[in-house]
């Protein structure tokens, strides 16, 4: 089986910019979950989708955003991007097969740099 | 609010001693707990997780932990360190019901001496 993809890996934008990261979870997995890895703040959730509707989401503003299609890929998208943005963003999906014990498989990231 | 804390930021142990990562948690019901290592330029690959069925849990690459409820630790440990076992490393604790929304800790960098 496929793993978590995400593109695009590397990404430049400048300060004021808007962003779009894709993800396209492992086939067969229904959950998508957002992180924003800084090396100040640490591992951070953003956002869970789940059949298209945002089940969760994390204390991060407005400016950050996300969707989830019927074929389970989702996007997540950074509007007006500050330079604190920054970051390598993880995306997750699961099964949910079994609830909270299930494994998220995380992609491996797209690292945003803001100029 | 369930956390996780993860004692020593840097961690540096010779090739073939015993390597401790320690993470400690605090939980108000029962925590579904995980260990993930991240190399670099990578994302996070799961290396064990505890899910109430057993406190040993062993995982990939010769890891296990132990869940102690008295302790509130879930402490990782590898009998005997290698090179390939150089990486940051995750304690992270999935804090809703039904859902997946993965707490971590701040993440122990495990260097590895020749």
């Amino acid at each position: 089986k496929a793993g978590v993809t995400q593109t695009p890996r590397y990404l430049i934008k400048t300060r004021g910019q808007q962003v779009t990261l894709s993800c396209s979870p492992i086939s067969g997995h229904r959950s998508v979950s957002w992180y924003q890895q800084t090396p100040g703040q640490g591992l951070q959730f953003l956002f869970e989708y789940f059949s298209e509707t945002q089940r969760n989401k994390g204390n991060f503003p407005g400016r950050f955003s996300g969707r989830q299609f019927s074929n389970s890929r989702s996007e997540m998208n950074v509007s007006t991007l500050e330079l604190g943005d920054s970051a390598l963003y993880l995306c997750a999906s699961s099964s949910l097969a079994g609830g909270n014990t299930d494994t998220q498989y995380f992609g491996p990231g797209t690292r945003l740099t803001v100029l | 609010a369930q956390s996780v804390t993860q004692l020593g930021s840097h961690v540096s142990v010779s090739e073939g001693a015993l390597v401790l990562l320690r993470c400690n948690y605090s939980s108000s019901v029962p925590p579904y707990l995980f260990w993930y290592v991240q190399y670099p330029n990578q994302g996070l690959q799961l290396l064990l997780k505890y899910t109430s069925a057993a406190t040993l849990v062993k995982g990939i690459n010769g890891f296990e932990a132990e869940f102690k409820k008295s302790e509130t630790s879930f402490h990782l440990t590898k009998p005997s360190a290698h090179m390939s076992d150089a990486a940051e490393y995750f304690c992270a604790v999935n804090i809703i019901q039904g859902a997946q929304k993965l707490v971590f800790g701040q993440g122990t960098r495990l260097t590895i001496n020749p």
